[in-house]
């Protein structure tokens, strides 16, 4: 069973970078069927996607967030990352990493547990 | 305020069914069968219920079933079970820019 581990800082000071790294394990990264997305929900309200890469790298982002957003992939630690610029409080959120699948369908199937980032000073 | 329109919460006994609805328009729930269906438990991972509007995973019980007529889908459950009881939410493809959008979240409570 493929599972999903988000991990980084609970706490990121406004205007600052948010950086949060999620590991995969029992699955691949490098699997070329796959991408890979972060999402978020802000407290009381509902889930937004942030952006999917590619094991080879390639990238699709919110048109929202696109000026703020870098997601990368390093195959060697199965891992891939999310950095987001000049974070207000409405960056504020439970963020989540997740699992879909690259052709002709889309479906979340594994997510992690998810992380609270809170941005205050 | 999400993209697509759940009621905040349902509730059923145990035995009964109920449908919980996810609206969303032209743009993405009526223009692609690329409905998903995701169950929550407090402090867990989402766990797909539904996918491609109607499709099950494996291991889902066959007590959990998607439709969707125009720009509304609806995912109902039959034979509540306690276990049953979680956040439900609904996601769509959106086209290849927004890709996705979510509904805010059902509360299902098994009275």
């Amino acid at each position: 069973q493929v599972q999903l581990q988000e991990s980084g800082p609970g706490l990121v000071n406004p205007s600052e970078t948010l950086s949060l790294t999620c590991t995969v394990s029992s699955g691949s990264v490098n699997s070329g069927s796959f991408y890979w997305s972060w999402i978020r929900q802000p407290p009381g309200k509902g889930l937004e996607w942030i952006g999917y890469i590619s094991y080879s790298g390639s990238t699709n982002y919110n048109p929202s967030l696109k000026s703020r957003v870098s997601i990368s992939v390093d195959t060697s630690k199965n891992q891939f990352s999310l950095m987001l610029s000049s974070v207000t409080a409405a960056d504020t959120a439970v963020y989540y990493c997740a699992r879909h699948y690259d052709s002709g369908t889309v479906f979340f199937d594994y997510w992690g547990q998810g992380t609270l980032v809170t941005v205050s000073s | 305020q999400s993209a697509l329109t759940q009621p905040a919460s349902v509730s059923g006994s145990p035995g009964q069914s109920i449908t919980i609805s996810c609206t969303g328009t032209s743009s993405d729930v009526g223009s692609y069968n690329l409905v998903s269906w995701y169950q929550q438990h407090p402090v867990k991972a989402p766990k797909l219920m539904i996918y491609e509007v109607t499709k099950r995973p494996s291991g889902v019980s066959n007590r959990f079933s998607g439709s969707k007529s125009g720009n509304t889908a609806s995912l109902t459950i039959s034979g509540l079970q306690a276990e049953d009881e979680a956040n439900y939410f609904c996601c769509s493809y959106a086209g290849s820019s927004t890709f996705v959008v979510f509904g805010g979240g059902t509360k299902l409570t098994v009275l």
